[in-house]
């Protein structure tokens, strides 16, 4: 199994709503990761979670908290966010081994409309 | 990481070699080279990779330069369905798992 999936695939949020972005692989993989990615750009790294610890956090506002509760899960809990951060966010998983390899699997992505 | 360098777009009729070029002329000995495919909408998906020698798999191959300045990703007969932007990162294996992706190159199949 090389899938991570991702729920839901559409989300529209209010700016004063709480809602949460979850993420599964069951390909073993200790590390994982969150993008965001605007229309017609690439993917922008947000956090990176190596071994269910955060590693990562490329200065994110707060209104974005990640959470791993296990090796296999990713969550993304979202709070009082902005119309501007509306945009295609993607979960991936890698291998987290020293040495070659490495590569990253990506799901199909949460398309986040704030309203 | 070091910064990659691709053209904005490429066009390559249907049945051709698609040959993506990309700079890397910052990168240093510890550095992989990626490579990264984004079909309209869906989740990037791995290509290859490789540090210094040419590597080839079942989608492409990956020729890299002997001073490792630049590389091709060569798409040895382009389909339709190959028509995606494609990222080339480069990418330390130590220190993190970091992947910072560049502009990319869209590439449009032509019929």
């Amino acid at each position: 199994d090389t899938e991570v999936t991702q729920t839901p695939k559409h989300l529209v949020m209010g700016m004063t709503n709480k809602k949460s972005l979850k993420c599964e692989q069951h390909m073993g993989h200790r590390a994982m990761y969150w993008y965001k990615q605007k229309a017609k750009k690439p993917p922008e790294l947000m956090f990176v979670y190596s071994y269910e610890k955060l590693s990562i956090n490329e200065s994110v506002p707060s209104r974005f908290s990640p959470e791993c509760p296990n090796s296999s899960l990713l969550n993304l809990h979202l709070h009082a966010l902005q119309p501007e951060d509306s945009a295609l966010y993607l979960c991936a998983s890698s291998q987290d081994r020293g040495g070659t390899g490495g590569e990253q699997y990506f799901g199909p992505g949460t398309r986040l409309t704030v309203t | 990481d070091a910064k990659t360098t691709q053209p904005p777009s490429m066009d390559c009729a249907e049945g051709r070699a698609a040959n993506l070029p990309c700079n890397h002329s910052t990168i240093s000995g510890n550095e992989y080279v990626y490579w990264y495919r984004q079909i309209h909408s869906q989740g990037p998906q791995y290509i290859i990779h490789g540090l210094k020698n040419n590597e080839t798999n079942e989608m492409a191959s990956l020729i890299i330069t002997e001073d490792r300045k630049s590389s091709t990703l060569i798409l040895p007969h382009a389909t339709l369905r190959d028509t995606a932007v494609y990222y080339c990162i480069v990418r330390v294996r130590l220190g993190g798992n970091q992947f910072y992706f560049g502009t990319g190159t869209s590439l449009t199949v032509i019929p």
